[in-house]
C-alpha cells in the first residue's frame, strides 16, 4: 500500500491555471478509473472535488477538472482564485480491494 | 442534508483501546458502503478500513490490520470503528465518509491521542 506521488507544493497567480499530478502503478490509478481528488483548506475536513477520474459532484465549479493517462491522473484548476488556496488529495481504489490516498499538495495562490 | 458527525475521540495511554462512532443522517445509510480515514497532526490522509453496506465485507489497511475493527449498525445509521492496542503513531483526527468508488460525504473528525 504505498502511497500515490504528488509534488510536495504547486503555486499560481489568480486567473491563471495550474495542474496536479498523482503518480500510482498499475495496481491502482493504471487500473482503475477511480481516481478522485479532494480539496481540504486549513483546519478543515476534506471534500470531494472529482470522482472517476473526471467526474464533479453537484456543486464543485467546472474550473476543476481531471484526467488520466497511464499510471498518473492529473488535476487542473483554471481561472485561480484567492478561495482555491488548499491542500488537495488524490486516491485510488485498488487491486488489493483497499484504498491509497497521494501524499498531499499545498496550493499557493500568489 | 447528508450530515455524519463522529463521536468517541479522546486520550488514550498506550496499548489501550477506543470506540469511534459516526451517526449518520440526511441519507439511506444502509445502501452506502462506510469507511474511516484518519489524518495525523500536519500530515497527510491515510485511509483505514471500509464496510460494506450489508456488513458482510470489510478492508483494513495494513497498518492496522489485526488491531481495529470496523462494524455498523443500519437500524441505527451508525458506524463504529473499535480499536485495540493502540500506538502512539494512531494519534490522529479520524473521519468517517461514504464510500463507492470514492469518498463522498466526510464528517469533522474526531481526535484520538495516543499517549502516556
Amino acid at each position: 500500500q504505498s502511497a500515490l506521488t504528488q509534488p510536495a507544493s504547486v503555486s499560481g497567480s489568480p486567473g491563471q491555471s495550474i495542474t496536479i499530478s498523482c503518480t500510482g502503478t498499475s495496481s491502482d490509478v493504471g487500473g482503475y478509473n477511480y481516481v478522485s481528488w479532494y480539496q481540504q483548506p486549513p483546519g478543515k475536513a476534506p471534500k470531494l472535488m472529482i470522482y472517476d477520474v473526471s467526474d464533479r459532484p453537484s456543486g464543485v465549479s467546472n474550473r476543476f477538472s481531471g484526467s488520466k493517462s497511464g499510471n498518473t491522473a492529473s488535476l487542473t484548476i483554471s481561472g485561480l482564485q484567492a478561495e482555491d488556496e488548499a491542500n488537495y488529495y488524490c486516491s485510488s481504489y485498488t487491486s488489493t480491494y483497499t484504498v491509497v490516498f497521494g501524499g498531499g499538495t499545498k496550493l499557493t495562490v500568489l | 442534508q447528508v450530515q455524519l458527525v463522529e463521536s468517541g475521540g479522546g486520550l488514550v495511554k498506550p496499548g489501550g483501546s477506543l470506540r469511534l462512532s459516526c451517526a449518520a443522517s440526511g441519507f439511506t445509510f444502509s445502501d452506502y458502503y462506510m469507511s474511516w480515514i484518519r489524518q495525523a497532526p500536519g500530515k497527510g490522509l491515510e485511509w483505514v478500513s471500509y464496510i460494506s453496506s450489508s456488513d458482510s465485507t470489510v478492508y483494513y489497511a495494513d497498518s492496522v490490520k489485526g488491531r481495529f475493527a470496523i462494524s455498523r449498525d443500519n437500524a441505527k445509521n451508525s458506524l463504529y470503528l473499535q480499536m485495540n492496542s493502540l500506538r502512539a503513531e494512531d494519534t490522529a483526527m479520524y473521519y468517517c465518509a461514504t464510500w463507492t468508488t470514492h469518498l463522498g460525504y466526510w464528517g469533522q473528525g474526531s481526535l484520538v491521542t495516543v499517549s502516556s
